[in-house]
């Protein structure tokens, strides 16, 4: 089953709106990672945020974790055409392996 | 220092050839993480590899899909007698060791079509 499950699945706004893409997970986590992913690309590590933080920033990224509701969101400000990408969260399973377990991603379309 | 490098590219096979993916890990990484994206979806991990050990496969195919990850050189993920059901993006990741965050870096891909 999936552990991260964004939402909405595609988001279309206009250049300089703000973006927010939703993630939720269902077991406890050390941390959850946000990544980006052009078309036809690979991934771009954009965030990481740790269980014992509730926000986090990164230029005009915002991420919040919500470990009570086991959510998280992702926040892009001032947004600009070459942020037209699928995100995905992701977060890692908790001994073993640490593999990453991904979400269906949000697919972001800004138009100019 | 260069990143997670991942080839070929592209692949194209025909149904019953075998497919080798490679992946060369950044440098200084020893732990090498193997995922599957197909269309319109999220990745879905395959198997966990360390220098000369599979660690976690549990994602993986019990037949046909094997990989390994030798003391010198690239890992390969090896799939035999493809079918079209394999055709997908093939991503490797690395990271440095099982650190709190294992924070991996991802390759650009190995795109396979079956024919």
């Amino acid at each position: 089953s999936q552990q991260g499950e964004e939402d909405p699945q595609a988001l279309s706004i206009q250049e300089g709106e703000n973006a927010t893409m939703n993630c939720s997970y269902k077991t406890s986590i050390n941390n959850l990672q946000w990544y980006r992913q052009n078309s036809g690309r690979g991934l771009v590590h954009l965030i990481l945020i740790r269980s014992n933080e509730r926000e986090k920033h990164s230029g005009r990224l915002r991420v919040t974790l919500d470990t009570s509701k086991k959510s998280s969101s992702l926040l892009i400000t001032a947004s600009r055409a070459a942020d037209t990408a699928s995100y995905f969260c992701a977060t890692p399973t908790q001994g073993g392996s640490e593999k990453l377990v991904f979400g269906k991603g949000t697919k972001l379309t800004v138009n100019p | 220092n260069a990143g997670v490098m991942q080839n070929p590219r592209h692949l194209v096979r025909r149904r019953g050839q075998e497919a080798r993916l490679r992946c060369s890990p950044m440098k200084g990484h020893s732990h090498v993480y193997w995922y599957r994206q197909l269309p319109e979806e999220g990745l879905k991990f395959m198997v966990y590899l360390q220098k000369e050990n599979i660690i976690d496969e549990s994602g993986m195919p019990k037949e046909r899909f094997s990989a390994e990850f030798p003391k010198e050189g690239p890992s390969i993920l090896r799939i035999q007698q493809v079918v079209r059901g394999d055709s997908a993006a093939y991503f490797c990741a690395s990271s440095p060791k099982t650190s709190y965050d294992n924070e991996q870096f991802f390759g650009p891909g190995t795109r396979l079509t079956v024919l």
